[in-house]
């Protein structure tokens, strides 16, 4: 567990701002997802990577971009911040094989 | 798409009884199904996988069991205790593609002392 981190683990910002939700993985794993935790809802794909260069859209997209310049980094970012992004944030990776996926601690985002 | 439905939405049992939570999935080229529990306010830990080519496996109190003709699978908790108390979530996968989860809804299990 300790090998998958995300920063910041809190965040209160202003709607409209943009926001960075960094995560980052020492296994060198090929895959690297994220999700969101809203009451109600489970977990939903927002982004995931099957490699450096390599991202695809999840089930709720809207409102997010990824990148992946580095293996073992997938920064998540709101370019305007909605009410509706407030939500439990949660990064996961996994290896090549797609077996055993493993979550960071997660961010609590709040958008005011 | 692959889909995955999991019941009981919530379950509650008394300490030492059994519990048991089923999901079934869509896609029949699944072959990955991993269970996870999530305390309050926690990160989802994985807690026990199957593979297709496997019909049950057993880790001291928790199994699972899979049914490929079926398309569903179940964790099974002998000997609950309250500190089993939290959400389960069940996930299908094919390995190998995109390293997709899909996951059910999850399960609330309450364990009464």
């Amino acid at each position: 567990d300790a090998g998958i981190t995300q920063s910041p683990r809190y965040k209160i910002t202003e709607t409209g701002r943009q926001v960075t939700l960094m995560c980052h993985q020492t296994w060198s794993h090929s895959y690297m997802f994220w999700y969101r935790q809203d009451l109600g809802h489970g977990l939903r794909l927002i982004y995931y990577s099957a490699a450096a260069d390599i991202t695809d859209k999840g089930e709720v997209p809207d409102g997010y971009v990824v990148s992946r310049s580095k293996t073992e980094n997938f920064p998540l970012t709101l370019e305007s911040a909605t009410r509706s992004q407030t939500s439990v944030y949660f990064c996961a990776s996994s290896d090549d094989r797609g077996y055993e996926q493993y979550f960071g601690p997660g961010t609590r985002l709040t958008v005011t | 798409g692959e889909n995955v439905e999991q019941h009981p939405s919530t379950l509650s049992v008394q300490e030492g009884d059994s519990a048991v939570i089923k999901c079934t999935y869509s896609d029949s080229a699944s072959n990955y199904f991993p269970w996870y529990k999530q305390e309050l306010g926690k990160r989802p830990q994985l807690i026990i996988d199957i593979r297709s080519n496997v019909g049950e496996k057993k880790d001291q109190r928790i199994a699972v069991t899979l049914n490929k003709t079926a398309k569903h699978f179940s964790l099974h908790i002998t000997e609950t205790q309250p500190e089993d108390s939290a959400v389960y979530f069940c996930a299908a996968s094919i390995t190998g593609n995109t390293g997709k989860l899909i996951f059910g809804q999850g399960t609330t299990l309450q364990v009464k002392p």
